[in-house]
């Protein structure tokens, strides 16, 4: 079934260490996006890529980085991870920027 | 970006029409507005979207006021399966940074 593939759906981390969440998708969406969302609140966009090759910071950067490239691989990296990074993290495509924005079903990051 | 205001929670009876308010005054000429729904801790689900004429598709239908400065999202009628936060946002569809979602109205739907 084509969409998007989170991995992995939980992952309990110690500070200091370095974690990768992965993200891919089947649909050859040329956007995607990763967004986090802290207990009881909306989405925030973390960073974003308009096309392979290319990526920009979304509203709350700091701490996260992004690469793309290929179509299909989103990979969101936390260097040195801190408890305030603690959220849920979805990642979305979309066929083209500004279009409507197909969700995973998230990953769960506990920093202790 | 726009700023959206909702109202933070809203309930509707069971089988009757769910109508959710998006405020967005600062809206800009090529901003389109998008609504989202987000059930339980799922991945928020695309609803439906809008520029300035109203829309509607087998989810529900989206009433944009003349002066753009605000919408109504419509689910004519509302089952249990609807209760949800849903999330009215603007963007432009020329760059996937704009992309804010605010905190939502959470509809409860009651049998």
């Amino acid at each position: 079934i084509a969409g998007i593939t989170q991995a992995p759906t939980s992952q309990i981390l110690a500070a200091g260490r370095r974690m990768t969440l992965r993200c891919t998708q089947d649909m050859r969406h040329n956007a995607m996006y990763w967004y986090r969302q802290d207990l009881g609140l909306g989405l925030r966009l973390i960073h974003y890529s308009n096309t392979a090759g290319t990526t920009g910071k979304g509203e709350v950067p700091d701490g996260y980085s992004v690469s793309r490239a290929n179509t299909d691989d989103f990979p969101l990296t936390l260097a040195s991870a801190v408890p305030s990074q603690t959220s849920v993290y979805f990642c979305a495509s979309s066929v083209g920027a500004g279009q409507p924005q197909h969700f995973g079903d998230g990953t769960r990051l506990s920093i202790l | 970006d726009a700023k959206t205001t909702q109202p933070p929670s809203m309930d509707c009876a069971e089988g009757r029409a769910a109508n959710l308010p998006c405020n967005h005054s600062t809206i800009s000429g090529n901003e389109y507005v998008y609504w989202y729904r987000q059930i339980h801790s799922q991945g928020p689900q695309y609803i439906i979207h809008g520029l300035k004429n109203n829309e509607t598709n087998e989810m529900a239908s989206l009433i944009i006021t003349e002066d753009r400065k605000s919408s109504t999202l419509i689910l004519p009628h509302a089952t249990l399966r609807d209760t949800a936060v849903y999330y009215c946002i603007v963007r432009v569809r020329t760059n996937a940074g704009k992309s804010t979602f605010g905190d939502g109205t959470t509809l409860t739907v009651k049998p």
